[in-house]
């Protein structure tokens, strides 16, 4: 059974930072791995798709990484913004399921 | 491009009753899923389809039917309402190739159950 972790739960960072979000999951056999922003009673924004064949995703400040031997997956995010706080889920599809982390709420301090 | 609609977006409804969440997708998408989100709990998987015909069980299925009669359509049906069941549910849909696989979301229905 497919587990997906994302630890810290919560991430509290200045503006101008870097930071990274961590994304675990426990079987390697995956499709794709599939990073979210959710913001505050709104829906799913999809930020970039990582295919099981590739390595890292990057659009604008985001940079996704893909790990499959070591079940792990970075989501970098470059000179953060407040702009950026929201709620970052990862979501891994195996098969004809896709499983969702727990989430990271990011906020970023101005 | 409508992506994924869902209807309805609030819904408050008494212990017993049923109702429908009704999901369409216009992306020709094969694959349609619901999930549910609660606080603290991440979204937790509750049926998906991978073609009109075909459904199947997600992590918390209890308490829920599906159907996928197209493929546009994939209605989730409660058949009779319990307090647990109170809930932002969202809908999903995506190709099932990987290179397609890019999920989509509807932008939540939010359900009270008194």
């Amino acid at each position: 059974k497919q587990e997906v972790t994302q630890i810290p739960a919560a991430l509290s960072v200045p503006e101008g930072e870097n930071l990274v979000l961590n994304c675990s999951f426990t079987d390697s056999a995956i499709y794709n791995l599939q990073w979210f922003r959710q913001d505050p009673g709104k829906g799913l924004t999809s930020l970039l798709l990582i295919q099981s064949s590739q390595r890292e995703q990057t659009s604008g400040r985001l940079n996704a990484s893909l790990d499959k031997s070591s079940g792990r997956s970075t989501l970098y995010i470059a000179a953060s913004q407040p702009g950026d706080s929201a709620t970052y889920l990862c979501a891994v599809r195996s098969a004809s399921k896709i499983i969702f982390g727990s989430g990271t709420r990011l906020s970023i301090r101005p | 491009n409508a992506g994924v609609t869902q209807t309805p977006k609030f819904q408050v409804l008494k212990t017993g009753q049923s109702m429908t969440l009704q999901c369409a997708q216009d992306m020709n998408h094969e694959y349609m899923s619901w999930y549910r989100q609660d606080p603290g709990m991440g979204l937790r998987l509750i049926h998906y389809s991978v073609g009109a015909g075909i459904t199947d069980q997600g992590e918390v299925p209890n308490g829920y039917n599906v159907s996928r009669s197209t493929t546009e359509d994939f209605p989730l049906r409660l058949l009779s309402a319990a307090p647990s069941q109170t809930s932002v549910y969202f809908c999903a849909s995506g190709g099932l190739a990987s290179n397609t696989g890019e999920l989509f979301f509807g932008e939540g229905s939010r359900l009270t159950v008194l």
